[in-house]
């Protein structure tokens, strides 16, 4: 079974502090995603990943950075937490576009991040 | 700004009664129309989804109708079970180029049993 899985499920920080969020899948997909959920905001793409060391800003990246080192890892990265990037944190992966399945999404379980 | 509208925010039916969730989209380059369902504390997975050269998708007790002329898509759940509880996210994606997917706000359906 394809699996996304997020390293922490639950995460309580204090302003300022840096937040390393980590997210690894093992299909072998070549595209990463980091969402950020918040009720009646639906899911907003935060950044994305086509490659290893290749990022693209979503529409809502400020205060965020991502890092891909490998493929099947992308961390996203709070350089100074907070409060309002308290939230649930969602990665997910998929197939390239030329593949039949490409857009298809597989998403991890969520990290819920409180910020203090 | 949001590209994908959905309405209901939240929803109760019946055991056994129709769910009919709605989404209307505004870029008419999007040509994929997904689905997805959230239970609590797991991440949304891939529901049903169609394109727009057909109006009607169905799997199962799960319907999708698209109106393309009105850039507005459904979900239709007939027989509503408790166990379809959970939160349903349409979205919208361009097929061409990079598959960015924009979701709706979600809508929470609860099934009384």
């Amino acid at each position: 079974d394809v699996k996304v899985t997020q390293s922490s499920r639950y995460l309580v920080k204090r302003t300022g502090e840096k937040v390393f969020l980590e997210c690894v899948q093992d299909m072998d997909h070549e595209n990463m995603f980091w969402y950020r959920q918040d009720p009646g905001l639906g899911l907003r793409l935060i950044y994305f990943s086509y490659d290893v060391k290749m990022k693209e800003k979503g529409d809502i990246p400020e205060g965020y950075s991502v890092s891909r080192e490998k493929k099947e890892r992308f961390s996203l990265i709070l350089e100074s937490a907070s409060t309002n990037q308290t939230s649930m944190y969602l990665c997910a992966s998929s197939l390239p576009r030329r593949s039949s399945g490409a857009n298809v999404l597989t998403f991890g379980a969520g990290s819920r991040l409180t910020v203090l | 700004q949001q590209q994908v509208k959905q309405s209901p925010q939240s929803l109760i039916v019946q055991k056994g009664g129709i769910s009919i969730i709605n989404c209307a989209y505004e870029n008419t380059a999007f040509d994929y129309f997904p689905w997805y369902q959230q239970f609590p504390g797991k991440g949304p997975a891939l529901l049903i989804a169609i394109r727009p050269d057909v109006s009607e998708k169905k799997e199962g007790r799960f319907t999708i109708s698209f109106n393309k002329s009105a850039k507005q898509f459904s979900l239709h759940i007939m027989d509503s079970q408790p166990g379809d509880s959970a939160t349903y996210f349409c979205a919208a994606s361009i097929r061409t180029g990079f598959q960015k997917l924009v979701f709706g706000t979600g809508t929470r359906l609860l099934v009384s049993p």
